[in-house]
């Protein structure tokens, strides 16, 4: 069974522009989680979606959101990109819950210049 | 408080020695506790998962879960170089939004 992927891997930007990721679960998971992490920083929880509803949202800025298709397929968006969001994305996928056993794709880097 | 913690380290530890990794979390509803292990500029991959009191084994990996302490921990065997990396630990959160709630990571060095 293929695991998550995320695309692009690499991403360069500069300040003020927008940027779209993607996600593709594992096949038949439903749930799909947001994560960024900045070095030193731990694992900070973005979003999560289920069934192409915002089930869960962590504490970041309106400029990030995100959004589920039907295919559980998954995609966020940085508006208005800042230099503090340089970060490694990351998408993790799950059956059902979020509290379920989650698995992670490997990543987005982003570099805002 | 913190929901998850763990000791930021680094934890160094020789080559065949035994790491021994600890968390402690606040939700005392948990039922659900992971062991992530991640190499530097990668993502998070899977080791172990735990969902009752006692110890659980697979390979050279031992997890610990204590619900009465709130208390998760690691355990390495025979530690090896390609062990060297962050290992973070997750614990499903029950009250308020069901998720995953990470802990900061604790960075391992194997020394050879």
């Amino acid at each position: 069974k293929a695991g998550v992927t995320q695309t692009p891997r690499y991403l360069i930007k500069t300040r003020g522009q927008q940027v779209t990721l993607s996600c593709s679960p594992i096949s038949g998971h439903r749930s799909v989680s947001w994560y960024q992490q900045t070095p030193g920083q731990g694992l900070q929880f973005l979003f999560e979606y289920f069934s192409e509803t915002q089930r869960n949202k962590g504490n970041f800025p309106g400029r990030f959101s995100g959004r589920q298709f039907s295919n559980s397929r998954s995609e966020m968006n940085v508006s208005t990109l800042e230099l503090g969001d340089s970060a490694l994305y990351l998408c993790a996928s799950s059956k059902v819950a979020s509290s379920d056993t989650q698995y992670f794709g490997p990543g987005t880097r982003l570099t805002v210049l | 408080q913190k929901e998850v913690e763990q000791n930021s380290g680094p934890l160094s530890v020789p080559e065949g020695a035994i790491a021994s990794l600890n968390c402690t979390y606040s939700d005392r509803g948990s039922q659900s506790f992971f062991w992530y292990r991640q190499y530097s500029g990668k993502s998070p991959e899977l080791i172990m998962s735990i969902y009752s009191n006692g110890d659980k084994e697979d390979g050279r990996f031992t997890a610990q879960l204590n619900k009465a302490s709130q208390y998760v921990s690691l355990l390495i065997r025979d530690s090896q170089p390609s062990d060297s990396a962050t290992y973070l630990c997750a614990v499903s959160e029950i009250q308020g939004a069901q998720k995953l709630v990470f802990g900061q990571g604790t960075r391992l060095t194997i020394n050879p």
